[in-house]
């Protein structure tokens, strides 16, 4: 069962900040979000992960609404090397209980930053 | 520090065959987990194994298993191969620990199997 949805795909011009959207209107109150991407051929790569406060890194930024329904993951200066699906998951704060080691992957979202 | 290895990278088989992977985690890590990333059906969770023991399995049927040894190296082995097992077989590591928030999962470059 999907518990996050994210268009299968966006352009984003070389340069301009890509920002990607993911619904997650179920969650609860006690799993994160985490953002992993998968450039073609390759393992997926973590990219970031928040709770309810926005959180950056070096790679990305991660803004959560205020009812955790929603997120946007944000490439400040998409370049090429960022072409990849990305892909939005849910997931509980403690590890403990079946099914909570486990990343659940939906389609994701195939971003390709164009020239 | 290195990354999680995957052995072999490529790997070329024939039905009813069986086939052995392995993964070396990061170093300190002891959980590993083992994905299925196929065209149709995207990346799926097979089983996750800390200290030796499996902890949590995905709904793959019993031709799938796997191991972890003492030194946290994993194995999956698939026998009676099927067309439809042809696939990129990701293996993860993650630290793991119950105290803390839930691991970042660190991913090798899969091996790569067909199945003719």
């Amino acid at each position: 069962d999907a518990k996050t949805t994210q268009p299968p795909s966006m352009d984003c011009a070389e340069g301009r900040a890509a920002n990607l959207p993911c619904n997650h209107s179920t969650i609860s109150g006690n799993e994160y979000v985490y953002w992993y991407r998968q450039i073609h051929s390759q393992g997926p790569q973590y990219i970031i992960h928040g709770l309810k406060n926005n959180e950056t890194n070096e790679m990305a930024s991660l803004i959560i609404t205020e009812d955790r329904k929603s997120s946007t993951l944000i490439l400040p200066h998409a370049t090429l090397r960022d072409t990849a699906v990305y892909y939005c998951i849910v997931r509980v704060a403690k590890e403990s209980g079946a099914g909570s080691y486990q990343l659940t992957f939906g389609k994701g979202t195939k971003l390709s930053v164009i020239p | 520090k290195a990354g999680v290895t995957q052995t072999p990278r490529y790997l070329i088989k024939t039905r009813g065959q069986q086939v052995t992977l392995s993964c070396s985690p990061i170093s300190g890590h002891r959980s590993v987990s083992w994905y299925q990333q196929t065209p149709g059906q995207g990346l799926q969770f097979l089983f996750e194994y800390f200290s030796e023991t499996q902890r949590n399995k995905g709904n793959f049927p019993g031709r799938f298993s796997g191991r972890q040894f003492s030194n946290s190296r994993s194995e999956m082995n698939v026998s009676t191969l099927e067309l439809g097992d042809s696939a990129l077989y990701l293996c993860a590591s993650s630290l793991s620990t119950a105290l803390r928030t839930p691991s970042n999962q660190y991913f090798g470059p899969g091996t790569r199997l067909l199945v003719l």
